[in-house]
């Protein structure tokens, strides 16, 4: 079974643009995660989303929004990027099943995007 | 407010000892998750270990176990018979409730260095 995918991997943008990070997640998982890994705050959630609904949201600006699509994979979109966004962007995929069971909980993370702000 | 506190920054291990790296966490819910990955240099976080808060028996995947004391709110990884390539950055982390499973909260992370 593949992993996690994220495109791209490394990622160069000016202050003041826009970016969009691409994740497809592991087959027949429904639940889509990013987070946010810097040196100075580490891992912080960003949001997830659940058949294409966002079902959480954490503590970030408006500028970071995402989507999912029918399929499962889902975008994460930084505007107006500032050097402070500069970071590594995980994503994660999990079965995510209400019911539980073996494996419902466990997120499967990509290799990541790494994006640095100029 | 939840918490994962991770207070050892780094640790070292000679290799085919065993070692525990601690993880406290905080929280008022019943009902929650907490996880063990490891990120290696190249980045990829890798899911090593899981325990359901209303899991009995302590969770085990080969070399890996998850020392879960309740009462304490401690959820300490254990590795057994430590490996060169065990070297990496280990993150415990929690999530809350079944809705919430989406949504981790990390600790600060513990530098495992093992040595020949």
């Amino acid at each position: 079974k593949a992993g996690v995918t994220q495109t791209p991997r490394y990622l160069i943008k000016t202050r003041g643009q826009q970016v969009t990070l691409s994740c497809s997640p592991i087959s027949g998982h429904r639940s889509v995660s990013w987070y946010q890994q810097t040196p100075g705050q580490g891992l912080q959630f960003l949001f997830e989303y659940f058949s294409e609904t966002q079902r959480n949201k954490g503590n970030f600006p408006g500028r970071f929004s995402g989507r999912q699509f029918s399929n499962s994979r889902s975008e994460m979109n930084v505007s107006t990027l500032e050097l402070g966004d500069s970071a590594l962007y995980l994503c994660a995929s999990s079965l995510s099943k209400l019911a539980g069971g073996p494996g419902s909980y466990e997120q499967y993370f990509g290799p990541g995007t790494r994006l640095t702000v100029t | 407010a939840q918490k994962i506190t991770q207070t050892q920054p780094g640790m070292f291990v000679q290799e085919k000892e065993a070692v525990t790296l601690d993880c406290t966490y905080d929280t008022s819910d019943q009902s929650y998750g907490l996880f063990w990955y490891k990120q290696p240099s190249s980045g990829e976080m890798i899911f090593l270990i899981y325990q359901g808060s209303y899991d009995e028996q302590n969770a085990t995947e080969g070399r890996y176990s998850l020392n879960f004391q309740k009462a304490r709110k401690s959820a300490n990884l254990v590795i057994s018979a430590s490996q060169l390539g065990d070297s990496a950055m280990y993150f415990c982390a929690m999530s809350l409730g079944s809705s919430n499973t989406g949504k981790l909260i990390f600790g600060q992370g513990t530098t495992l260095q093992v040595k020949p």
